[in-house]
């Protein structure tokens, strides 16, 4: 089993639709939980981290955390084409993890 | 307040040669954290340095060294080669709290493509 797991998508939604972002992680002992956002070319980019269970609003972005059920979302609302791209899930075990992340197309 | 930058930007080597990459850490950032990320994956840890000290280590050979200077910059060096190096190398920078590393930053990358 991988430690950090991804659907690899594509993931295609229209503009303005919500886009559903999810992993799962192997070490019940993770502390934090983050998601990058990576263009085709660049480097990873933060988009937010989580420590609780619960969500946590950023803008259009949510993050969402079930520790018991080792699992990790990120909702983006009101889906832009900017927002096409591969994101990332990553699990601090005192180095970070990552998954292969999730490739995301936003069409017009 | 400059971010995380590494040089250089793309290189390119033969097999068996040695490679050196170079990072500096985000201002007020003292520990710097190396990846390897081949085509179409995650990013791979490579190590982390703190205070000098290659703090942690993941699954790569010894071909795979590093350097972490007073003022937090760091290196990555990569002897002999291998076609398989070839990828996107990440230098990420945190500020260790306690025994857990914060939030970590990336640079651009620097791209090796090994012939």
């Amino acid at each position: 089993q991988k430690e950090v797991e991804q659907n690899s998508g594509p993931l295609s939604v229209p503009e303005g639709a919500i886009a559903s972002l999810n992993c799962t992680y192997s070490d019940r002992g993770s502390q934090s939980f983050f998601w990058y956002r990576q263009y085709s070319g660049k480097s990873p980019e933060l988009i937010m981290f989580i420590y609780s269970n619960g969500d946590k609003e950023d803008g259009r972005f949510t993050a969402q955390l079930n520790k018991a059920s080792q699992y990790v979302s990120l909702l983006i609302r009101d889906s832009q084409p900017s927002d096409s791209a591969t994101y990332l899930c990553a699990v601090n075990t005192d180095k970070l993890i990552f998954g292969t992340g999730t490739r995301l197309q936003v069409f017009p | 307040d400059a971010g995380v930058t590494q040089s250089p930007t793309h290189l390119i080597k033969t097999r068996g040669q040695q490679v050196t990459l170079r990072c500096s850490p985000k201002s007020g950032h003292d520990t710097v954290s190396w990846y390897q990320q081949a085509l179409g994956q995650g990013p791979q840890f490579i190590f982390q340095y703190y205070e000098e000290e290659e703090r942690q280590r993941g699954n790569f050979p010894d071909r795979f060294s590093g350097h972490q200077f007073p003022n937090y910059s760091s290196e990555l060096n990569v002897n002999a080669l291998l076609l398989g190096d070839s990828a996107l190398y990440l230098c990420a920078s945190s500020f260790l709290q306690g025994t857990s590393t914060d939030t970590q930053y990336f640079g651009p990358g620097t791209r090796l493509t090994v012939l």
